[in-house]
């Protein structure tokens, strides 16, 4: 049964530290999504990729946040250094031209603390 | 530019009653619209979705939604709220055509009341 994957599911850090998140995509789909979710802010858009190329980061602060996606397989987003304020669960989504509609299948989150 | 509006933060309603859950969207062109649900420490969850077939649509666990272009809105409705119907419901909206951006209500909480 086809899902998207996030590791790790919880982090617990420092302040400081470098944190990346990772994604697997479903097999096919060729666009991912990346969101952070806050009580505060809510669902908020970070950057999406289609084909492996951004195409949208403006929700992303560039100083401290980067996305990549080294692999049709795999998504990564990084924050370095990590500040408390960046505590939240981040989800990935992905989606494809052949699922119509625009469905974005969401991945289960990781939660990230910094402390 | 594209947005969607939930009234109503959270939301409590009585075993059996109605839920009736509202979104108005905005959008300069004819717009995809989609209901969500995540239950607590998952992900989102796809309920239903309207593309511009049929303007009532249909989704899992018994809930739909009725598109209304001139009311700009897409409320969601279960005839009776069961108390594994706790959850955050999330409207969102995109453009009708291929892999755009999804963009998001706040969600409203709905609680059921035993």
């Amino acid at each position: 049964d086809a899902r998207v994957t996030q590791t790790p599911r919880h982090k617990v850090t420092e302040m400081g530290q470098e944190v990346t998140m990772r994604c697997q995509p479903i097999l096919g789909h060729n666009t991912v999504f990346w969101y952070r979710q806050t009580m505060m802010q809510g669902l908020e858009l970070l950057a999406y990729f289609r084909n492996r190329a951004p195409l949208d980061d403006s929700g992303m602060p560039k100083d401290r946040f980067s996305a990549e996606m080294p692999d049709a397989t795999l998504a990564t987003l990084k924050i370095q250094p990590s500040e408390p304020r960046d505590s939240a669960v981040y989800f990935c989504a992905s989606g494809s031209p052949r699922v119509i509609h625009n469905e974005q299948f969401f991945g289960p989150g990781t939660r990230l603390t910094v402390l | 530019a594209q947005s969607v509006t939930q009234l109503g933060s959270h939301v409590s309603v009585s075993e059996g009653a109605l839920v009736l859950l509202r979104c108005n969207y905005s959008s300069s062109v004819p717009p995809y619209l989609f209901w969500y649900v995540q239950y607590p420490n998952q992900g989102l969850q796809l309920l239903l979705k309207y593309t511009s077939a049929a303007t009532l649509v249909k989704g899992i666990n018994g809930f739909e939604a009725e598109f209304k272009k001139s009311e700009t809105s897409f409320h969601l409705t279960k005839p009776s709220a069961h108390m594994s119907d706790a959850a955050e419901y999330f409207c969102a909206v995109t453009r009708n055509f291929g892999n755009e951006k999804l963009t998001f209500g706040t969600g409203t909480r709905l609680t059921i009341i035993p």
